[in-house]
Protein backbone atom coordinates (compact mmCIF):
# COMPACT_ATOMS: atom_id res chain seq x y z
CA UNK A 1 0.00 0.00 0.00
CA UNK A 2 1.43 3.54 -1.03
CA UNK A 3 1.92 5.72 2.45
CA UNK A 4 3.31 8.93 2.13
CA UNK A 5 4.26 9.88 5.53
CA UNK A 6 4.70 13.48 7.26
CA UNK A 7 5.58 14.29 10.55
CA UNK A 8 2.04 14.75 12.93
CA UNK A 9 3.05 17.12 14.78
CA UNK A 10 5.72 19.83 14.55
CA UNK A 11 5.98 23.27 16.77
CA UNK A 12 8.14 26.67 16.47
CA UNK A 13 8.51 29.09 18.29
CA UNK A 14 7.80 32.87 16.45
CA UNK A 15 10.47 33.95 14.32
CA UNK A 16 11.59 30.53 13.98
CA UNK A 17 12.74 28.23 11.36
CA UNK A 18 10.82 25.18 11.34
CA UNK A 19 11.41 22.12 8.15
CA UNK A 20 8.22 19.89 7.64
CA UNK A 21 9.10 16.73 5.47
CA UNK A 22 7.34 14.21 2.97
CA UNK A 23 8.16 10.97 2.49
CA UNK A 24 7.36 7.66 0.73
CA UNK A 25 6.99 4.16 1.93
CA UNK A 26 8.19 2.94 -1.58
CA UNK A 27 11.51 5.06 -2.03
CA UNK A 28 12.50 8.17 -2.48
CA UNK A 29 10.77 11.52 -3.46
CA UNK A 30 12.39 13.60 -6.02
CA UNK A 31 11.11 16.47 -8.03
CA UNK A 32 9.72 13.70 -10.58
CA UNK A 33 7.06 13.29 -8.10
CA UNK A 34 6.30 17.14 -8.41
CA UNK A 35 5.77 17.15 -4.64
CA UNK A 36 3.15 20.52 -3.55
CA UNK A 37 1.98 21.38 -0.19
CA UNK A 38 -1.24 22.75 0.96
CA UNK A 39 -2.13 24.40 4.18
CA UNK A 40 -5.42 24.42 6.37
CA UNK A 41 -6.72 26.41 8.78
CA UNK A 42 -9.55 24.36 10.74
CA UNK A 43 -13.03 24.61 8.73
CA UNK A 44 -11.58 25.96 5.55
CA UNK A 45 -10.31 24.63 2.13
CA UNK A 46 -7.01 23.82 1.73
CA UNK A 47 -4.63 26.64 0.39
CA UNK A 48 -2.26 25.65 -2.08
CA UNK A 49 1.20 27.33 -0.70
CA UNK A 50 3.96 25.62 -3.34
CA UNK A 51 4.35 23.37 -6.62
CA UNK A 52 6.48 21.58 -8.87
CA UNK A 53 9.08 21.41 -5.41
CA UNK A 54 9.19 24.57 -5.02
CA UNK A 55 7.24 27.35 -7.09
CA UNK A 56 5.26 29.81 -4.60
CA UNK A 57 1.71 29.94 -5.63
CA UNK A 58 0.57 33.71 -5.85
CA UNK A 59 -0.02 35.39 -2.97
CA UNK A 60 2.09 32.82 -0.97
CA UNK A 61 4.77 34.57 1.22
CA UNK A 62 8.28 34.02 0.54
CA UNK A 63 8.82 32.57 3.87
CA UNK A 64 7.80 29.56 2.33
CA UNK A 65 10.24 27.56 0.32
CA UNK A 66 10.24 24.07 -0.82
CA UNK A 67 13.05 21.49 -1.47
CA UNK A 68 14.28 17.99 -2.02
CA UNK A 69 16.30 16.93 0.92
CA UNK A 70 17.80 14.01 1.42
CA UNK A 71 15.16 11.18 0.19
CA UNK A 72 12.22 13.43 0.97
CA UNK A 73 10.30 16.53 -0.13
CA UNK A 74 10.35 19.50 2.50
CA UNK A 75 8.53 22.74 3.36
CA UNK A 76 10.64 24.75 4.94
CA UNK A 77 8.80 28.29 6.61
CA UNK A 78 11.20 31.02 7.71
CA UNK A 79 10.59 33.26 10.13
CA UNK A 80 7.19 31.42 11.03
CA UNK A 81 4.32 33.95 12.01
CA UNK A 82 0.98 33.04 14.07
CA UNK A 83 -1.04 32.84 11.74
CA UNK A 84 1.23 29.72 10.28
CA UNK A 85 -0.22 27.72 12.37
CA UNK A 86 -2.44 24.72 10.50
CA UNK A 87 -2.33 22.07 9.09
CA UNK A 88 -0.04 20.93 6.12
CA UNK A 89 -0.50 18.54 3.27
CA UNK A 90 1.90 17.44 0.80
CA UNK A 91 0.82 15.82 -2.39
CA UNK A 92 2.83 13.49 -4.65
CA UNK A 93 2.24 12.82 -8.40
CA UNK A 94 3.05 9.03 -8.47
CA UNK A 95 2.87 8.17 -12.10
CA UNK A 96 0.06 6.47 -14.14
CA UNK A 97 -1.98 9.83 -13.23
CA UNK A 98 -2.57 8.79 -9.34
CA UNK A 99 -1.98 10.99 -6.91
CA UNK A 100 -1.59 10.77 -3.22
CA UNK A 101 -1.85 12.79 -0.19
CA UNK A 102 0.29 12.50 2.61
CA UNK A 103 -1.01 12.22 6.08
CA UNK A 104 -0.61 15.83 7.22
CA UNK A 105 1.26 17.74 9.97
CA UNK A 106 0.07 19.72 12.87
CA UNK A 107 1.86 22.98 13.09
CA UNK A 108 1.99 24.93 16.24
CA UNK A 109 3.04 28.73 16.93
CA UNK A 110 4.32 28.95 20.14
CA UNK B 1 -11.53 35.44 -10.50
CA UNK B 2 -11.50 31.81 -10.74
CA UNK B 3 -14.01 29.90 -8.65
CA UNK B 4 -15.05 26.42 -7.55
CA UNK B 5 -19.03 26.36 -6.62
CA UNK B 6 -20.17 23.25 -4.70
CA UNK B 7 -23.52 21.85 -4.04
CA UNK B 8 -24.94 18.84 -3.63
CA UNK B 9 -24.98 15.59 -0.89
CA UNK B 10 -26.11 16.61 2.53
CA UNK B 11 -27.45 13.64 5.16
CA UNK B 12 -27.42 10.27 2.98
CA UNK B 13 -28.55 6.81 4.43
CA UNK B 14 -26.32 3.91 4.36
CA UNK B 15 -26.58 1.68 1.08
CA UNK B 16 -27.86 5.01 -0.30
CA UNK B 17 -25.89 7.29 -3.36
CA UNK B 18 -24.61 10.63 -3.26
CA UNK B 19 -23.41 13.23 -5.88
CA UNK B 20 -21.84 16.34 -5.89
CA UNK B 21 -21.70 19.17 -8.17
CA UNK B 22 -18.69 21.44 -8.57
CA UNK B 23 -19.69 24.40 -10.91
CA UNK B 24 -16.27 26.27 -11.94
CA UNK B 25 -16.55 30.11 -13.56
CA UNK B 26 -13.23 32.79 -13.90
CA UNK B 27 -11.55 30.31 -16.80
CA UNK B 28 -11.73 27.94 -19.65
CA UNK B 29 -13.31 24.24 -17.93
CA UNK B 30 -11.73 22.26 -20.57
CA UNK B 31 -8.03 23.60 -20.34
CA UNK B 32 -7.90 22.30 -17.06
CA UNK B 33 -8.71 18.89 -14.96
CA UNK B 34 -10.62 18.79 -11.59
CA UNK B 35 -9.57 16.58 -8.99
CA UNK B 36 -11.69 15.43 -5.79
CA UNK B 37 -10.68 14.75 -2.41
CA UNK B 38 -12.29 14.06 0.86
CA UNK B 39 -11.69 14.51 4.89
CA UNK B 40 -13.17 13.05 7.15
CA UNK B 41 -13.56 14.62 10.27
CA UNK B 42 -10.49 15.36 12.35
CA UNK B 43 -8.64 13.26 9.37
CA UNK B 44 -6.44 13.78 6.20
CA UNK B 45 -6.94 14.70 2.88
CA UNK B 46 -7.82 11.41 0.73
CA UNK B 47 -7.36 11.76 -2.98
CA UNK B 48 -10.38 10.02 -4.96
CA UNK B 49 -9.05 10.80 -8.37
CA UNK B 50 -9.55 13.22 -11.23
CA UNK B 51 -11.39 14.04 -14.29
CA UNK B 52 -9.81 15.21 -17.73
CA UNK B 53 -11.90 18.55 -18.96
CA UNK B 54 -10.69 17.78 -22.03
CA UNK B 55 -11.12 14.37 -22.82
CA UNK B 56 -13.50 13.12 -19.84
CA UNK B 57 -10.44 10.99 -19.32
CA UNK B 58 -10.82 9.80 -15.38
CA UNK B 59 -8.38 8.28 -13.22
CA UNK B 60 -10.15 6.74 -9.79
CA UNK B 61 -7.76 5.82 -6.70
CA UNK B 62 -7.87 2.18 -6.10
CA UNK B 63 -9.82 2.31 -2.82
CA UNK B 64 -12.96 3.94 -4.68
CA UNK B 65 -12.43 2.05 -7.53
CA UNK B 66 -15.94 0.78 -8.78
CA UNK B 67 -18.00 2.86 -6.28
CA UNK B 68 -16.82 6.48 -7.01
CA UNK B 69 -18.30 8.18 -11.09
CA UNK B 70 -16.97 11.23 -12.04
CA UNK B 71 -18.47 13.42 -15.03
CA UNK B 72 -18.92 16.74 -16.08
CA UNK B 73 -20.89 18.73 -17.94
CA UNK B 74 -18.60 21.26 -20.15
CA UNK B 75 -21.72 23.22 -21.54
CA UNK B 76 -22.52 24.26 -17.91
CA UNK B 77 -18.81 24.11 -17.01
CA UNK B 78 -19.59 21.50 -14.10
CA UNK B 79 -18.08 18.37 -12.74
CA UNK B 80 -20.07 15.61 -10.60
CA UNK B 81 -18.70 13.03 -8.39
CA UNK B 82 -21.00 10.31 -7.70
CA UNK B 83 -20.55 7.70 -4.58
CA UNK B 84 -22.42 4.81 -4.13
CA UNK B 85 -23.03 2.24 -1.14
CA UNK B 86 -22.49 4.81 1.35
CA UNK B 87 -20.97 3.49 4.11
CA UNK B 88 -20.71 5.50 7.59
CA UNK B 89 -17.01 5.83 7.29
CA UNK B 90 -18.15 7.70 4.17
CA UNK B 91 -19.33 10.89 6.00
CA UNK B 92 -16.65 13.26 5.49
CA UNK B 93 -16.29 16.95 3.75
CA UNK B 94 -15.67 15.96 -0.49
CA UNK B 95 -13.63 19.30 -2.14
CA UNK B 96 -13.86 19.91 -5.81
CA UNK B 97 -10.45 21.27 -6.89
CA UNK B 98 -8.51 22.51 -10.01
CA UNK B 99 -5.96 20.70 -11.67
CA UNK B 100 -3.32 22.05 -13.37
CA UNK B 101 -0.38 19.90 -14.71
CA UNK B 102 0.90 18.41 -11.46
CA UNK B 103 -0.79 19.64 -8.81
CA UNK B 104 -4.04 21.99 -7.42
CA UNK B 105 -4.46 25.59 -7.88
CA UNK B 106 -8.13 26.19 -6.83
CA UNK B 107 -10.06 24.78 -4.37
CA UNK B 108 -13.97 25.08 -3.72
CA UNK B 109 -14.86 25.14 -0.74
CA UNK B 110 -15.93 21.63 0.31
CA UNK B 111 -19.45 20.06 0.21
CA UNK B 112 -20.31 17.88 3.60
CA UNK B 113 -21.92 14.73 3.32
CA UNK B 114 -23.26 12.85 6.62
CA UNK B 115 -24.02 9.13 6.02
CA UNK B 116 -26.81 7.90 9.09
CA UNK B 117 -29.80 6.06 9.12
Amino acid sequence: QTVVTQEPSLSVSPGGTVTLTCGFNSGSVSTSFYPSWYQQTPGQAPRTLLHSTNIRSSGVPDRFSGSILGNKAALTITGAQAEDESDYYCFLSLGHDIWVFGGGTKLTVL
Amino acid sequence: QVQLVQSGAGVKEPGASMKVSCKASGYTFTSYAIHWARQAPGQSLEWLGWINGVDYYTKYAHNFQGRVTFSQDTSASTAYMELSSLRPEDAAVYYCARGLNYYIDVWGKGATVTVSS
